[in-house]
């Protein structure tokens, strides 16, 4: 079955740098992948969208990569804030003509002042 | 605020009761889904409308669970004889025909006693 890898674990990152989350998947050759934010007690807010013929997609402070080869996406936050704190969750496209999106279990991102 | 709304946003019930929960899509959004997220995961795709019709059930839908979207516009999610562990944020999200893009609500915390 399809899985999606997120690091779980709190990822710390001092206010100013670059963050990177990670997100791996197998079993699977999505059309489409998404990221994203959701902060404690709310739904998940859409960031970006990157197709699997496209490298990179970039939107103000925010780029997403896509390697359909390493089957791995890269999200990047520049000039981190501490705003920017919060669970970020890859997704895909459930395959299959199925509509639903298939999240990983999301990275819980710290942007210490 | 014209974005995806959820009613009530917390309800707190015995086993064996059953609940219903409400979901107001974006107006003009035809799709609509619903998601179950619990603490440390990423949500679960559970079902699919487009307009009236539910063209997509998640293995996750038990016979328990029941849903509607009677005229094309709000869903209802019901779970009848309540378990423990249906204990969950229920989500639900809508999207444009032709988008891949979901907006999703703020979500109702359901628990179970």
């Amino acid at each position: 079955s399809q899985k999606i890898e997120q690091n779980s674990e709190a990822l710390n990152i001092q206010e100013g740098k670059t963050a990177t989350l990670t997100c791996n998947y197998t079993n699977y050759s999505p059309a489409y992948l998404q990221w994203y934010r959701q902060d404690p007690g709310r739904g998940p807010v859409f960031l970006l969208l990157i197709r699997e013929n496209e490298k990179e997609k970039r939107k103000e402070r925010l780029k997403v990569t896509f390697d359909t080869t390493l089957k791995q996406s890269l999200f990047h936050i520049t000039a981190s804030q501490p705003a920017d704190s919060a669970t970020y969750l890859c997704a895909l496209d459930g395959g299959g003509g199925a509509d639903g999106l298939t999240f990983g279990k999301g990275t819980h991102l710290i942007i210490q002042p | 605020d014209t974005g995806v709304s959820q009613n009530p946003r917390h309800k707190i019930t015995k086993r064996g009761q059953n609940v219903t929960f409400r979901c107001d899509p974006i107006s003009e959004h035809n799709r609509l889904y619903w998601y179950r997220q619990t603490l440390g995961q990423g949500p679960e795709f559970l079902t699919y409308f487009q307009n009236e019709a539910q063209l997509e059930k998640s293995r996750l839908l038990s016979d328990r669970f029941s849903a509607e979207r009677p005229k094309g516009s709000f869903s209802t999610l019901e779970i009848q004889r309540t378990e423990q562990g249906d204990s969950a944020m229920y989500l639900c999200a809508s999207s444009f025909p032709v988008s891949e893009t979901q907006y999703f609500g703020p979500g109702t915390r359901l628990l179970v006693l």
